[in-house]
């Protein structure tokens, strides 16, 4: 069965400091992986993919994630916060044997100190 | 492109009552899905169509449904309203199953905030 596992529901760091928000997954087959950002009382938005080519995804907003299958980790990093980055970030997953559909993590709430 | 539209953006309803949201996915994207965010449950899969039919459905009662035009609009409704109902129902539109995995990424609207009293 697909599922995900954010390790840490809060993430406080220092503005100008690096990020480090993880993930792991487990699929069934080849995962598409993707981490979304929700800002208060907005939608989501993509920060990146994962879709099979390079294990190294560089997204939006100067935020990367390196696919591990050996380790079944999705870690997103960023290596200097802002204070804009303040927000939720969802680590989701998908493949095709469950027709695609999206198997969300229940959230990383990431705090930036001034 | 235009993105993912939700109306209304926020509602208030009461118990028992019912409600209908509205999703316009994007231009030339035939699959639409419903999630809905609540602090307690975060987010969770109601359900998913395409092509007019539901595709996947998640573990919700049966006053939650919906459907989809031929011009891929979605409709959700949910009846008999209950307090715990209160979220906020959220909507993406992917262009629809297929093996290339860029056709599966979903693209969310604002979403809709439902206050039940």
């Amino acid at each position: 069965a697909q599922s995900v596992t954010q390790l840490d529901s809060h993430v406080s760091v220092s503005e100008g400091t690096p990020v480090l928000l993880r993930c792991n997954y487990s699929s069934s087959y080849s995962p598409s992986l993707f981490w979304y950002v929700q800002h208060p009382n907005k939608g989501l938005q993509l920060l990146l993919k994962y879709t099979s080519a390079a294990t190294l995804v560089k997204g939006i907003n100067g935020f990367e994630a390196e696919f591990k299958k050996s380790e079944t980790s999705f870690h997103l990093t960023k290596p200097s916060a802002h204070m804009s980055d303040a927000a939720e970030y969802f680590c989701v997953v998908s493949d095709r044997y469950t027709g695609n559909q999206f198997y969300f993590g229940t959230g990383t709430s990431l705090t930036v100190i001034p | 492109k235009a993105g993912v539209t939700q109306t209304p953006r926020y509602l208030i309803k009461t118990r028992g009552q019912q409600v209908t949201l509205s999703c316009s996915p994007i231009s030339g994207h035939r699959s639409v899905s419903w999630y809905q965010q609540t602090p307690g449950q975060g987010l969770q899969f109601l359900f998913e169509y395409f092509s007019e039919t539901q595709r996947n459905k998640g573990n919700f009662p049966g006053r939650f449904s919906g459907r989809q035009f031929s011009n891929s609009r979605s409709e959700m409704n949910v009846s008999t309203l209950e307090l715990g109902d209160s979220a906020l129902y959220l909507c993406a539109s992917s262009q629809g199953p297929s093996e290339r995995p860029s056709y599966n990424e979903q693209f969310f609207g604002p979403g809709t905030r439902l206050t039940v009293l």
